[in-house]
């Protein structure tokens, strides 16, 4: 089973850019689904996107299409989540996680889940 | 986008307490439904997928069922160790949406 493992928590002024990563172990990162959950404070969760490391097919939540970017490099196991002009509605825990399903027809479910990593933005 | 909407927002119960938590998907999603714990300061964690393949290692105090557009999460005896939130999440059309989430909190 795979292991995820997120960067630490960020603190940025609106504007700024940032990227924040999730770096998987073992060698079957390429073949895993990495999608991306945010949870504001005090709220509940929302998936922004999925990356398929191995080809770099992403789908986006359309909510988040086009206020971030999803990417990965198979080579070293990472995702990545980045923005590059932060807002203050940012700030938020955002987790990484694995989709897993058994079979293209089976149900799938995030069965892996980062340590989440706390972005913050404010003046 | 398909509305995943939880019932009741919040629960209070007891140690020993059966808790029932209902998830309705305003469309048909089959069977493409996980459920997740999360304790305050934690990941989630996945307990159900599939409305009702209990994930490894998850106890078989926790159970679900349903299929198309309403399931339930049903945890039997509940122990200090449930007092969590509950998430529902459809997995079957994109964009993959949750409910809203169900706080099971200590009478």
């Amino acid at each position: 089973e795979v292991k995820l493992v997120q960067s630490g928590a960020e603190v940025k002024k609106p504007g700024e850019s940032l990227k924040i990563s999730c770096k998987g172990s073992g060698q079957e990162f390429p073949n895993y689904w990495i999608g991306w959950v945010r949870q504001m404070p005090g709220k509940g969760l929302e998936w922004m996107g999925i990356i398929y490391p191995g080809d770099s097919d992403t789908t986006y939540n359309p909510s988040f299409q086009g206020q971030v970017t999803i990417s990965a490099d198979k080579s070293i196991g990472t995702s990545y989540l980045q923005w590059s002009s932060l807002e203050a509605s940012d700030t938020a825990l955002y987790y990484c996680v694995t989709f897993y399903r058994a079979g293209q027809s089976v149900p799938g479910a995030f069965d892996v889940w980062g340590q989440g990593t706390v972005v913050t933005v404010s003046s | 986008d398909i509305q995943m909407t939880q019932s009741p927002s919040s629960v209070s119960a007891s140690v020993g307490d059966r808790v029932t938590i209902t998830c309705r998907a305003n469309e048909d999603i089959g069977r493409w439904l996980a459920w997740y714990q999360q304790k305050p300061g934690k990941a989630p964690k996945l307990l159900i997928w599939g409305a009702s393949n209990l994930q490894g290692g998850v106890p078989s105090k926790f159970s679900g069922s349903g299929s198309g557009t309403q399931f339930t999460l049903t945890i039997s005896s509940l122990q200090p160790d449930d007092f969590a939130s509950y998430y529902c999440q459809q997995t079957d059309n994109f964009p993959w949406t949750f409910g809203q989430g169900t706080k099971v909190e200590l009478k």
